[in-house]
């Protein structure tokens, strides 16, 4: 079974423009979550798809959102990008999206903002 | 707000040695996540406690949950370079069932 891929894996921009990410899980699971790492920080929770609706979302201004699609694919989109906004935004795929349900991690898209 | 700190944030050790890594919180967890993450790569889970006292083993990977359920310790026998990596603890929220993630420890395990 494949597992959860992410594109691009790197991406340099500058500060003020926007940035599509790209996440399709694998296959079968209908839930996507996406997250923000940075040294030190840790993982913070972005948001969660399912179904192509969004569950639940983390404590990100509104410059950071997301969609999923019918067969599950999702992308998170930046825009006005700041200098903070450089990490490596996972994200994780499951079959129900609850945090008992093992969550699969794609290997990440690294985001430069100069 | 739940927080979650793991020490030591760094950790470098030779082939061989013992080492305990600890992920510690004053909140109550539902249940507890460990996960290794490798350079380029996501993490991946290696194990959840669940209840407290609980303890698991994968190998020479030995997982506690403190009896309080907030707090648990990861500790590694006899570490080999493939042991290198990322270790991050994720607790399951008692409000909110969402995820708390810590900082992560990074190990390094020299030949």
């Amino acid at each position: 079974k494949a597992g959860v891929t992410q594109t691009p894996r790197y991406l340099i921009k500058t500060r003020g423009q926007q940035v599509t990410l790209s996440c399709s899980p694998i296959s079968g699971h209908r839930s996507v979550s996406w997250y923000q790492q940075t040294p030190g920080q840790g993982l913070q929770f972005l948001f969660e798809y399912f179904s192509e609706t969004q569950r639940n979302k983390g404590n990100f201004p509104g410059r950071f959102s997301g969609r999923q699609f019918s067969n599950s694919r999702s992308e998170m989109n930046v825009s006005t990008l700041e200098l903070g906004d450089s990490a490596l935004y996972l994200c994780a795929s499951s079959s129900t999206g609850f945090s008992t349900d093992t969550q699969y991690f794609g290997p990440g898209t690294r985001l430069t903002v100069l | 707000t739940q927080l979650l700190e793991q020490s030591p944030q760094f950790l470098s050790i030779q082939e061989g040695e013992n080492l305990t890594v600890y992920c510690n919180s004053s909140s109550v967890f539902s249940s507890l996540q460990w996960y290794r993450q490798e350079p380029g790569e996501g993490p991946v889970l290696l194990v959840t406690v669940v209840t407290g006292g609980e303890v698991k083993k994968l190998k020479r990977l030995t997982f506690q949950f403190g009896d309080a359920r907030k707090d648990s310790s990861l500790h590694i026998t006899a570490a080999q370079p493939g042991d290198t990596g990322l270790y991050l603890c994720a607790g399951e929220s008692d409000s909110n069932y969402q995820l708390i993630w810590g900082a992560g420890t990074k190990l390094i395990i020299k030949p």
